[in-house]
């Protein structure tokens, strides 16, 4: 069975500093597909970032990069020059490209941007 | 304006009073899904539809219903209501086969049940 660790419940950081999120995951499918969601106070999930297992290149998106070492299973968000917007809860997820068709989510990480 | 949306956004019931949240996307999308959101758990889904008339229980379906009787329609149902059930509780859509499998949320619906 899948399974996403966050072992960051909270994380406190100065704005304008880069941060990193921390993400494990553990499948035994060679197939898969991380991504990140951010939720802000409001309630929304808003897609961040995806990896593929597949793909060779770490992804970006703007400020978001994803650092993906995929021998240590781990998939971390770093956010670069950090605003004080960024303050909110953020999920990294896989899922499986083949098989049940859903998303596993970690139990999230809730980031404070101290101005 | 592509979107999932979803209704009601807040809903306070007692135990055992049967209730439905609704769920409808615009885009066309033939997968969907329901989750619910819990402190310390992150979001787990309940059930999912494939396409009209398929749909299959995710991790947590005890005490849901669905339905999937048009495309863009994916209701959740409560037949009796337990306070366990009390919780934040997302619906989603993605394109099945799509390139990066991204699942589009709608904006929640927080349900408090007494």
């Amino acid at each position: 069975a899948q399974k996403i660790t966050q072992t960051q419940p909270g994380m406190f950081v100065q704005e304008k500093e880069a941060v990193t999120l921390d993400c494990t995951y553990d499948t035994s499918d060679q197939s898969y597909g991380l991504f990140w969601y951010k939720q802000p106070s409001s309630g929304e999930m808003i897609f961040l970032i995806y990896q593929g297992s597949y793909d060779e290149q770490n992804a970006t998106e703007g400020r978001y990069s994803l650092n993906f070492q995929k021998a240590r299973k781990s998939a971390n968000l770093v956010i670069s020059a950090s605003q004080l917007g960024d303050s909110a809860m953020y999920f990294c997820a896989m899922r499986l490209i083949q098989g049940a068709q859903k998303l596993v989510f970690g139990q999230g990480t809730r980031l404070t941007i101290n101005p | 304006e592509a979107q999932v949306t979803q209704n009601p956004r807040y809903l306070i019931t007692v135990t055992g009073k049967k209730l439905t949240v609704t769920c409808s996307q615009n885009m066309n999308h033939e997968y969907m899904s329901w989750y619910r959101q819990d402190p310390g758990l992150g979001l787990r889904q309940i059930y999912y539809s494939m396409n009209v008339e398929v749909t299959d229980k995710g991790d947590v379906p005890e005490g849901y219903k669905v339905s999937r009787k048009e495309k863009r329609n994916f209701p959740l149902i409560l037949e009796s209501p337990s306070p366990n059930q009390t919780s934040l509780y997302f619906c989603a859509s993605s394109l099945y086969l799509a390139g990066t499998y991204e699942q589009y949320f709608g904006p929640g619906t927080r349900l408090t049940v007494t």
